[in-house]
């Protein structure tokens, strides 16, 4: 039973153009992530959030924000994208900081 | 720095045997979380198996068990009496408890098993 949903499920654009990615969770979750996969499966974090404070993995390029209306949702925002940002990206919650993650299905993103 | 390996890339087995995928992980914190999930073919991530760093028994749930030995940092992943749906790509993971009371998460690069009738 899906309860982490992602919109849209694949997006195909051109360098340079901005792009936007939706997430939602209905478990009652209070910290969410973003994470990318590229084509060899690596899963990498790029942020995580709760109500209290947003991570954000150090090597992740400028372009990339998450933006937050409330607990339940967790966009990712691509201002600028470039070639190697082609990938999946899986929105994931937990409850707190140190607990299993629930990934959503994924948003593959094509950079032509 | 925190790192999770999975030297084994992939593995095949006969279905209805048993199956031990390996994990080690390097840590400087003392409590921390070990983590396996499985990724579909349609690229689901699916959680499977937890293990608290302070607990000293195997977690188990269902057909999946874990092999945990902390003074080899070693987290082994059983899978027993594998079935076709098992064939997937598992990864380990690790979180630590930052001293900001926040975490770090970090993923193996993945064990493909295959299993056949």
């Amino acid at each position: 039973e899906t309860a982490v949903f992602q919109t849209p499920n694949y997006h195909v654009t051109q360098v340079g153009n901005e792009v936007s990615f939706n997430c939602k969770q209905t478990l009652g979750h209070d910290t969410m992530y973003w994470y990318k996969q590229d084509s060899k499966k690596l899963l990498k974090i790029m942020f995580s959030y709760n109500n209290k404070q947003l991570i954000v993995n150090e090597t992740v390029p400028r372009r990339f924000s998450p933006q937050s209306s409330d607990k339940a949702h967790l966009n990712l925002r691509i201002k600028s994208v470039e070639p190697e940002d082609s990938a999946v990206y899986l929105c994931a919650s937990s409850w707190d900081w140190g607990i299993e993650q629930y990934f959503g299905p994924g948003t593959r993103l094509t950079v032509l | 720095a925190q790192k999770v390996t999975q030297t084994q890339t992939s593995i095949s087995v006969m279905e209805k045997t048993t199956v031990t995928m390996d994990c080690v992980y390097e840590t400087q914190d003392s409590s921390y979380f070990l983590f396996w999930y499985k990724q579909t073919a349609s690229g689901e991530i699916v959680f499977l198996i937890r293990q608290d760093s302070y607990k000293k028994e195997n977690a188990t749930v269902g057909h999946y068990s874990l092999n945990f030995q902390k003074p080899k940092s070693s987290i082994g992943l059983i899978i027993t009496a594998t079935q076709i749906e098992d064939s997937a790509v598992y990864f380990c993971a690790m979180r630590e408890r930052q001293s900001s009371n926040t975490d770090k998460v970090v993923f193996g690069t993945g064990t493909r098993l295959q299993v056949s009738p």
